[in-house]
């Protein structure tokens, strides 16, 4: 069984087209995150839900809204789409973030969003 | 600003023998550190979790090292195969600024060759 799954693996569309990639756990975690991955192989954390509850949120456009419909789902929607959304986006999940928690981070198997 | 760092250049390393990768920070109090292991085409993942207070860790053929003096931390594979080959990640969670929050360095790719 796929522990963090994304859908879609690939993602090709149009400058200025909204577009929405879904996210799902199921290892009973508490805390999802979405992190995107530029041509330089950076990872950065866009956003983190605990719980249905924003808890991080990066200076990101605000073309793109996270929304988490329970715990065990995190999708992002970005709007209007530009050429440099183009990247790999990862999904990932671990036990309830907090303070002084130190836990490991499950990722997905990514989206490739290219925009043209 | 806040600065991740590791080695850019892939390492190449023959089988057998020990590769030992570098991750450097500035401006960084980390509470702890961790190691991924990501895959062409694949999403990270997780291999060690050091904690600021713990100078080594060991798990199988991996070792981790982190010196809050130094602001470094080395993973080491012992007797490399080439199965592991790939790109290596560490990531800090910065003391202050924790639920889960992780700064990703760039990775080192690393190539074991028969």
């Amino acid at each position: 069984d796929t522990a963090v799954s994304q859908t879609p693996k690939y993602l090709v569309t149009q400058m200025g087209n909204d577009k929405s990639i879904k996210c799902e756990q199921n290892l009973g975690h508490d805390t999802m995150y979405w992190y995107k991955q530029d041509s330089k192989k950076f990872l950065k954390i866009m956003f983190s839900y605990n719980n249905k509850e924003l808890i991080i949120n990066e200076t990101v456009p605000n073309r793109f809204s996270p929304k988490s419909p329970d715990k065990a789902h995190l999708n992002l929607h970005i709007n209007s789409l530009e050429l440099g959304d183009s990247a790999v986006y990862f999904c990932a999940s671990s036990r309830a973030a907090g303070l002084a928690v130190y836990n490991e981070q499950f990722f997905g198997p990514g989206t490739r969003l290219t925009v043209l | 600003s806040q600065k991740i760092e590791q080695n850019s250049e892939a390492l190449n390393i023959q089988e057998g023998k020990t590769a030992t990768l570098t991750c450097n920070y500035t401006n960084y109090s980390p509470a702890y550190l961790q190691w991924y292991r990501q895959d062409p085409g694949r999403g990270p993942v997780f291999l060690l979790l050091i904690r600021e207070n713990e100078k080594e860790k060991r798990k199988e053929r991996l070792k981790v090292t982190f010196d809050t003096t130094l602001k470094q931390s080395l993973f080491h594979i012992t007797a490399s195969q080439p199965a592991d080959s790939a790109t290596y990640l560490c990531a800090l969670a910065a003391s202050t600024d924790s639920w889960g929050k992780l700064q990703f360095g760039a990775g080192t790719q690393v190539v074991v060759t028969p």
